[in-house]
């Protein structure tokens, strides 16, 4: 049975970079589509990115100019880096596999940003 | 960018009601569509994927039609652990959740 696990820090101060790793267990990264989403608080869902092995990655147009999704198969991760934070981008982030009838997603992790 | 409204935002249902849910595209997504449920401090769950196909696991009181850009999803009798919100989330070009229906207990 796959389980995904996000990792990073809690809190990013203004300005600075947003990094998170979705570690993959029982599972591999080299099929299916993975992607990022997140939920500010109290808010819905908002899609950031994908990555699938046969056509890379796509992105939010909304965030496109400060998202990087990449993976690591050597380590098992899939990761999201995410520049210029603002109040804006304090969410719960969730890392997810989807492809046909399947679907996976992680706990979820929230990250605040804050000074 | 495809725009998914979803309605209502809200509503106040019984065990045991037959509720339905409504997500329209901006424009056509074929049957790019799929279902989720969400409970407090949970993550989103996959109920139906490709409009109508139900996840494995999922009680078939769910159930999901529509194509094009009119899409439902339909609970015949409502059960006290379905009361949640609900998206809707369009794939056909690139990824758009609906704004979410929070189905509360009457």
């Amino acid at each position: 049975q796959a389980h995904l696990q996000e990792s990073g820090p809690g809190v990013v101060k203004p300005s600075e970079t947003l990094s998170l790793n979705c570690t993959v267990s029982g599972g591999s990264l080299s099929s299916q589509y993975w992607r990022w989403i997140r939920q500010p608080p109290g808010k819905g869902l908002e899609w950031i990115g994908n990555f699938y092995y046969s056509t890379g990655t796509t992105y939010n147009p909304s965030l496109r100019h400060r998202v990087t999704i990449s993976v690591d198969k050597s380590r098992n991760q899939f990761s999201l880096k995410l520049t210029s934070v603002t109040a804006a981008d304090t969410a719960v982030y969730y890392c997810v596999r989807e492809f046909g009838f399947s679907s996976l997603w992680g706990q979820g992790t929230m990250v605040t940003v804050s000074s | 960018d495809i725009q998914m409204t979803q309605s209502p935002s809200s509503l106040s249902a019984s065990v045991g009601d037959r509720v339905t849910i409504s997500c329209r595209a901006s424009q056509d997504i074929r049957n790019d569509l799929a279902w989720y449920q969400q409970k407090p401090g949970t993550a989103p769950k996959r109920l139906i994927y490709g409009t109508s196909n139900l996840q494995r696991g999922v009680p078939s009181r769910f159930s999901g039609s529509g194509s094009g850009t009119e899409f439902t999803l339909t609970i015949s009798s409502l059960q006290p652990e379905d009361f949640a919100t609900y998206y809707c989330l369009q794939h056909r070009e690139h990824l758009t959740f609906g704004g979410g229906t929070t189905v509360e207990i009457k």
